[in-house]
């Protein structure tokens, strides 16, 4: 069975700062790993998506992920902070058309 | 459009009511997902719906009745449900649910369901 973790129920940055959100994963088999954003009483947005390939994936307004498979990781990253980059983020992964969540990230960026 | 519509965006409703969920995408997608969320909680899987036949039921109580009428159409129906079932209902479609060839799914903006 598949599994998704994210350690920090919340994360804090200064706007203009980097920020970065952990996720890692247990999969049998090849992942296949995304992340979603989910604003205050909207449903989830696609970010970006690891299938294959390069480790680094880049997604929507200016984030990345980096899948790293020895530690078995994706965790997303962002280079400057925005404020309305404040949201509910989460990691899922992916197996046979069923997608497991992470319990999710809040993302609060300060002016 | 990779939107997916869902309505109505609000419901309240008593235990002996009768009421439906309704999901519309026209993203020519084949997989289409119902999800229940609490606050502040991942998403739950209820229903999947893969080339209009439902492909996976995750032991959702049968007060919950989906439904498939065509590809770009998703029911939910709901019947006698209990307080403990309020909670954001989305709707979610993909190109596919096949096995090895995952595609990210589209969410609708969701319904907030209150059971008094």
């Amino acid at each position: 069975a598949q599994s998704v973790a994210q350690p920090e129920d919340q994360v804090n940055v200064a706007e203009g700062n980097p920020l970065t959100v952990k996720c890692t994963y247990s999969v049998s088999g090849n992942p296949y790993l995304f992340w979603y954003v989910q604003y205050p009483n909207r449903g989830l947005q696609f970010l970006l998506k690891y299938i294959t390939g390069d480790n680094l994936v880049k997604g929507s307004y200016g984030f990345e992920a980096e899948f790293n498979k020895s530690q078995t990781s994706f965790h997303l990253k962002k280079p400057s902070a925005l404020v309305s980059d404040s949201a509910l983020y989460f990691c899922a992964v992916r197996v046979a058309g069923k997608s497991t969540f992470g319990d999710g990230t809040t993302l609060t960026v300060k002016p | 459009d990779t939107e997916v519509t869902q309505t109505p965006k609000h419901l309240v409703m008593g235990m002996t009511n009768k009421k439906s969920l309704k999901c519309e995408q026209h993203m020519g997608h084949r997989a289409m997902y119902w999800y229940k969320q609490k606050a502040k909680k991942p998403p739950e899987l209820m229903f999947v719906y893969s080339y209009e036949k439902l492909s996976i039921n995750e032991s959702v109580p049968s007060r919950f009745s989906p439904e498939c009428p065509n590809s770009s159409l998703l029911n939910l129906h709901l019947h006698a449900l209990q307080p403990e079932d309020s909670a954001l209902y989305l709707c979610a479609s993909s190109q596919t649910a096949t096995s090895g060839r995952d595609y990210e799914q589209y969410f609708g903006p969701g319904t907030r369901l209150t059971v008094t």
